[in-house]
């Protein structure tokens, strides 16, 4: 069975600076994907980045990095120079054999001035 | 490019009543997924379609939960004498089928209160 762990109920930064969001998974699938998503207040799911088990190169989409290590089944979402409105929840989620997104459980990031 | 568009935003309905939901998907996306989303919980799988055909269907999709996509374009999820646990935040997303593992991308969701 797949599954996503995060272990970070919340997570506080300062504006400007840089945090990271762990994310661990449990899959038996060779190919696999993982993908973050941000949920602000409001309840949208917004997409922000994503890394496939075979890719070699970490994932990065702008202020987005994801730093994937394979061997220890973790995802973490590096987000670079924070901003207030980065304040949100995040989910990390993952793909494999089916169609279906798995997601853990969230952390909420508060950026504070 | 409009995105996923879910009607209504707000449904708040009386334990036993039935409701339904309406999911536009981005116009090329063939395929279309249902989740509902708990509170301080991530979203839950509860079915897909690529075009008309469903998937898959999780178990949580109860025989009062039904949801159609009858020409492979809108899809309708109803839920069937309500009850307080199907008070919950119900997402939609659509996602192409070419490519491997493509991002799927939500609506803003339709959030249920049960009275």
């Amino acid at each position: 069975a797949q599954k996503i762990t995060q272990t970070q109920p919340g997570m506080f930064v300062q504006e400007k600076e840089a945090v990271t969001l762990d994310c661990t998974y449990d899959t038996s699938d060779q190919s696999y994907g993982l993908f973050w998503y941000k949920q602000p207040s409001s309840g949208e799911m917004i997409f922000l980045i994503y890394q496939g088990s075979y890719d070699e190169q970490n994932a990065t989409e702008g202020r987005y990095s994801l730093n994937f290590q394979k061997a220890r089944k973790s995802a973490n979402l590096v987000i670079s120079a924070s901003q207030l409105g980065d304040s949100a929840m995040y989910f990390c989620a993952m793909i494999g054999g089916t169609d279906k997104l798995i997601f853990g459980t969230g952390t909420r990031l508060q950026v504070f001035p | 490019d409009t995105g996923v568009s879910q009607n209504p935003r707000h449904k708040i309905t009386k334990r036993g009543q039935n409701v339904t939901f309406r999911c536009d998907p981005i116009s090329e996306h063939n395929r279309l997924y249902w989740y509902r989303q708990t509170l301080g919980q991530g979203p839950e799988f509860l079915t897909y379609f690529q075009n008309e055909a469903q998937l898959e269907k999780s178990r949580l999709l109860s025989d009062r939960f039904s949801a159609e996509r009858p020409k492979g374009s809108f899809s309708t999820l109803e839920i069937q004498r309500t009850e307080q646990g199907d008070s919950a935040m119900y997402l939609c997303a659509s996602s192409p089928q070419t490519g491997r593992h493509q991002p799927q991308h939500f609506g803003d969701g339709t959030r249920l209160s049960i009275l």
